[in-house]
């Protein structure tokens, strides 16, 4: 039974790029949110989807898009990147039955470490 | 709003000993969720646990233990007879009924020393 798989692993980038993300969520799972981790702190909250829609997003800039395929898998696209986006970004998928949401375990992959130089 | 505080840092213990990481959350919905996870050096966060707002019963799970009490806004965690494995970042969360998003606290780095 697969986790959550992300790719790439490792990225570097310079200011002003574009990135994309790419995760797979857990067998079984619909839900796939995405979070920032600055070095040293928790886990921000970027924004989540469910059913191919942005449900909730966080106190992050329009540079910060997403998307979620048929098949659950999401992507995170950051536009013209700044050294402070550089972190490590997490992919959490869970299965929300009934639509609530909030109740159920949120499993994680392994992160992609994003550098900007 | 929401909030997720974990006041220790950094705690440094030698293997067998027992360790407890302190979590005090805040918010004003009467439905919450109340979660741990692990971040090994890996990165990957794994969870531990579920709590929702209406079951104060603590929990064991092997070494791991849990205090739930709302009066004090608290769901601490307690390692016993801790081992090297266990050296992590323990992360507590918060979330609600309604609120899709998990509210991090700032993590305690576990170090448990042979």
């Amino acid at each position: 039974d697969a986790g959550v798989t992300q790719s790439p692993t490792h990225l570097i980038k310079t200011r002003g790029q574009q990135v994309t993300l790419r995760c797979s969520p857990k067998s079984g799972h619909d839900t796939v949110s995405w979070y920032q981790q600055a070095l040293g702190q928790g886990p921000q909250f970027i924004f989540q989807y469910y059913e191919e829609e942005e449900r909730q997003r966080g106190n992050f800039p329009d540079r910060f898009s997403g998307h979620q395929f048929p098949n659950y898998s999401s992507e995170l696209n950051v536009n013209a990147l700044l050294l402070g986006d550089s972190a490590l970004y997490l992919c959490a998928s869970s299965q929300n039955r009934d639509r609530v949401f909030s109740n159920q375990p949120q499993h994680f992959g392994d992160g992609t470490r994003l550098s900007i130089l | 709003a929401q909030k997720v505080t974990q006041a220790q840092t950094e705690i440094s213990v030698v293997e067998k000993e027992d360790v407890t990481l302190d979590c005090v959350y805040e918010t004003r919905d009467t439905t919450y969720y109340l979660f741990w996870y692990k971040q090994p050096p890996s990165g990957e966060l794994v969870f531990l646990i579920r709590r929702n707002s209406f079951d104060e019963q603590n929990e064991i799970s092997g070494r791991y233990s849990w205090n739930f009490q709302k009066s004090t806004s608290s769901f601490n965690f307690t390692i016993t007879a801790s081992q090297v494995v266990d050296s992590a970042v323990y992360f507590c969360a918060l979330s609600s009924t309604g609120r899709r998003a998990l509210t991090f606290g700032s993590g305690t780095r576990l170090q448990v020393q042979p």
